[in-house]
């Protein structure tokens, strides 16, 4: 079983829709990250929260600690969003190392 | 700051070569990680390091070996490729910020044949 679940696993919508990527996982958190993988294979990290709520322009995330479950949100989808979207979790325990990654959702927006 | 950056971007061994990937962090961070990605699984930690001098293996170390003489760099060597060591590596360094934020590298492509 794999400690960090998302899904949907690929989502297809199209322009302008309102999107939704679940992220559960197993273990106890000290935070969780949101990642973004683009078509070509880079990395960034969207955000990171450990409690509530966080918002950069039409990206939001929640954390709900006690149900052990994020979601990710775009509003007004657009093609450029069309990336592969990761969520990894920090283990509470450990000296940094500890960090569990889904194994992503891969969203498409179309024109 | 360049980021982390890694070297090569691409490259096909033959089974049983030897190479080593190059990672390098321009940030001070003390956190340093070595991560393989297969098609559709989740990133697989390697290797990983907290500070010049120490490192540790962490879900997926065999056949691989590191080393971090400095805080810059941290490169991954893989000894005797296997078919099974064909993935996407990257480089990851981290800082704490309340949490432990990670910046990633470009990614290697690496083929074993």
């Amino acid at each position: 079983k794999n400690e960090v679940e998302q899904s949907p696993q690929n989502l297809t919508a199209q322009e302008g829709e309102f999107i939704t990527i679940n992220c559960s996982y197993s273990v106890g958190i000290s935070a969780l990250h949101w990642l973004q993988q683009h078509p070509g294979g880079g990395i960034v990290s969207l955000f990171m929260l450990s409690s509530g709520k966080k918002k950069h322009g039409r990206l939001i995330a929640t954390i709900n600690i006690q149900e052990k479950h994020s979601s990710l949100h775009i509003t007004a989808s657009h093609p450029r969003d069309s990336a592969v979207y990761i969520c990894a979790v920090r283990s509470e325990l450990g000296t940094g190392n500890q960090f569990y990654f889904g194994t992503g959702t891969s969203l498409t927006v179309i024109p | 700051n360049a980021g982390v950056t890694q070297t090569p971007k691409f490259r096909i061994l033959k089974i049983g070569q030897s190479m080593t990937l190059q990672c390098t962090q321009d940030m001070n961070h003390n956190y340093m990680y070595w991560y393989r990605q297969d098609p559709g699984m989740g990133l697989k930690l390697i290797y990983y390091s907290v500070g010049a001098g120490i490192t540790d293996k962490g879900e997926v170390p065999n056949g691989y070996n590191v080393s971090r003489s400095t805080t810059e760099d941290f490169p991954l060597r893989l000894e005797l490729a296997a078919p099974s060591q064909t993935s996407v590596y990257f480089c990851a360094s981290s800082i704490w910020k309340g949490a432990y934020e990670q910046y990633f590298g470009p990614g290697t492509r690496l083929t074993v044949t």
